[in-house]
């Protein structure tokens, strides 16, 4: 089974500025899909960002980034002018294309905004 | 929208009952999941269904069962509830891996499970 590894349980920043939440993954796949999920307090998860393997470009979504270095297995995402509205818990996944129908989850970060 | 709807999103239970989470999805997903979220430990999957009437185990199974009798439902049953089973549980819906890989889960809002 593939390992994501969030190394950063909590982190915060000033609202207005940029953090960035790190992630990990461990495969030997050529192959396959990242994602960033947000959770907020007593709410769904949802999609934040995804980004296929084979692209080099970066994905981006308005103030949502990743970095994405493939042959160091390293997804992150930048945050931007943080909002209040940010504050949640952070999951980094990883889905294999063509192979197993499980998405690996990390064990997340949890960001604090402050005002 | 996708839209994947858990029965309940509180529940308290006794010692030894049998409980029922439902789950429903409205896309024609082939897979649904049932995740257990634990502070610290993140998502950790307990089974997932691939098809109608087929399950398969996922990392944490001791305690739980699953039904699948039609492809929009999924249940997690704890076939007699203990209060290490007191967690968050989470349903997820997705399509097969291939065409649709680049599609991500999507996740029920929750059912918070409290076994006193």
């Amino acid at each position: 089974a593939q390992t994501v590894t969030q190394s950063q349980p909590e982190m915060s920043v000033q609202e207005a500025e940029t953090v960035t939440l790190s992630c990990t993954y461990d495969t030997s796949e050529s192959d396959y899909y990242l994602f960033w999920y947000k959770q907020p307090p007593s709410r769904q998860m949802i999609l934040v960002i995804r980004q296929e393997a084979y692209k080099q470009q970066n994905a981006t979504e308005n103030r949502f980034s990743v970095n994405f270095q493939k042959a160091a297995k390293s997804f992150s995402l930048k945050i931007s002018d943080s909002q209040l509205g940010d504050a949640a818990m952070y999951f980094c996944a990883y889905r294999s294309t063509n192979t197993g129908n499980q998405f690996y989850f990390g064990t997340g970060t949890s960001l604090t905004v402050i005002p | 929208d996708v839209k994947v709807t858990q029965s309940s999103r509180y529940l308290v239970k006794r010692t030894g009952e049998k409980v029922f989470l439902e789950c429903v999805q409205d896309m024609d997903h082939e897979n649904m999941f049932w995740y257990r979220q634990d502070p610290g430990l993140g998502l950790r999957l307990i089974y997932f269904s691939y098809d109608v009437k087929m399950k398969e185990k996922g990392d944490i199974p001791e305690g739980y069962s699953v039904s699948r009798e039609k492809k929009e439902r999924f249940s997690l049953i704890l076939e007699s509830a203990s209060t290490n089973q007191t967690s968050m549980y989470l349903c997820a819906s997705s399509f097969v891996p291939g065409r649709y890989s680049n599609q991500p889960q999507h996740f029920g809002d929750g059912t918070r499970l409290s076994i006193l």
